[in-house]
Order: C-alpha cells, then sequence, then structure tokens
C-alpha cells in the first residue's frame, strides 16, 4: 500500500537554526498538511496545501514557519529560527480530495528536538 | 482549547472482550468525525468515521456511534485482539470543504490476553 514517507526520522538542532522537515505524499494525491504533536500533548494542526497555495493554517504557524512543494514528490516545512518550544514530532499526512471525507495519510513523523 | 476531550488517558481489556472508548466535543460547527489508531514510532492510521448526518457506522469488528444532542461519539471494538493495542485519537471536521482536523488528547488502549 502506498505511505507518505517523511525524513529524516529524528532531528535535533540548536536554538535559532534553521531546519527543513521534508516529506513525500502519496503520489496521486493532491492535498498535503502539517501537523505537529509536542510529547504529552494532542495532534495539532499547523497547516494545509494545495495547488502550490497554503488553503489554510493555525494560529501556530506563524512567520517562523513556510511550506514549499519544491518538485513533483517533496513536501517540506522550513523552521526559520528554531525555538525550545517547537521541540515535537511533525507529521505529515496527504489525501486524494480535500474535506474530511477523504481520510489522511499521515506519514510515521520527523521528531524534532530544538537544545 | 478543549474542542475534542478524550477524558479517559488509558482503558484496559480483556482479549475477546468489548473495548469501549469516548469523546466528547464542544464545537457544534463540527459535522464530521474519524477515529485514528496511532502505534509507537508511527503516524496516526486511519480506522473509521461517521457524519453527523447519521448515529451509527459499522466497519468491521468496529463501530462509531454519534449523540449528536450530547456531543458524544463512542468507538466500539468488538472482539478486542492484542493487536488493538494502540493510542487512539477521536477527530473531528467542520463545515464546508476543510480539511483541518482537531484531534483529541488520545486514549491508550491496552488488550490483554
Amino acid at each position: 500500500e502506498p505511505e507518505v514517507t517523511q525524513t529524516p526520522s529524528h532531528q535535533v538542532t540548536q536554538m535559532g537554526q534553521e531546519v527543513i522537515l521534508r516529506c513525500v505524499p502519496i503520489s496521486n494525491h493532491l492535498y498535503f498538511y502539517w501537523y505537529r504533536q509536542i510529547l504529552g500533548q494532542k495532534v495539532e494542526f499547523l497547516v494545509s496545501f494545495y495547488n502550490n497555495e497554503i488553503s489554510e493554517k493555525s494560529e501556530i504557524f506563524d512567520d517562523q514557519f513556510s511550506v514549499e512543494r519544491p518538485d513533483g514528490s517533496n513536501f517540506t516545512l522550513k523552521i526559520r529560527s528554531t525555538k525550545l518550544e517547537d521541540s515535537a514530532m511533525y507529521f505529515c499526512a496527504s489525501s486524494e480530495e480535500q474535506g474530511a471525507r477523504s481520510p489522511l495519510h499521515f506519514g510515521n513523523g520527523t521528531r524534532l528536538t530544538v537544545t | 482549547d478543549q474542542q475534542v476531550k478524550q477524558n479517559s488517558p488509558s482503558l484496559s481489556v480483556q482479549e475477546g472482550r468489548i473495548s469501549i472508548l469516548n469523546c466528547d466535543y464542544t464545537n457544534s460547527m463540527f459535522d464530521y468525525f474519524l477515529w485514528y489508531k496511532k502505534y509507537p514510532a508511527e503516524g496516526p492510521t486511519f480506522l473509521i468515521s461517521i457524519s453527523s448526518i447519521k448515529d451509527k457506522n459499522e466497519d468491521g469488528r468496529f463501530t462509531v456511534f454519534l449523540n449528536k444532542s450530547a456531543k458524544h461519539l463512542s468507538l466500539h471494538i468488538v472482539p478486542s485482539q492484542p493487536g488493538d493495542s494502540a493510542v487512539y485519537f477521536c477527530a473531528a471536521s467542520g463545515g464546508g470543504t476543510a480539511s483541518k482536523l482537531t484531534f483529541g488528547t488520545g486514549t491508550r488502549l491496552q488488550v490483554t490476553l
């Protein structure tokens, strides 16, 4: 079964550094998302992306965050200047159609640790 | 922001018995509800969903019940199997075509032999 792949599985960075988290969504999916889960807390929506544009973003997704689909297969999340509170598991997801009726397929996540 | 709540952080059930996981929500704009299962070191996996126009949806051993007036949904797993041991997240989506999911905090289910 096709799956969403994320790299790296674990990223350690120093506060203030830039990080790029990478994702390869399922090939025929058109809608892409980033969610995150801080340890012990719930999974939170960050951003959704369609047709090379952000379609929706949460209040967490401030100017420090950006997303890009640099080519036909990758979908990236960049954090410009990481803070300690950015430490979390970041999940990429994709779906075939828009709307919750088209279930999201999640990757296995990238654990980001900011020291 | 506690729009979706799962008040039981953990649940232990014997193999073969019924597991009932509960979820409450506060936002009346939510019109679609989903359950995801998550194993350690993996992403959430879609399990089952229900539209607000229905009160029950069944898929094999999994049934989701929705009580709109009480803003409550539950996931029933019958019979429970050891492989069902995982964290279960309730999620909700509101109106229109928005795909944003609001998740609960999860319930860790352990199915014992």
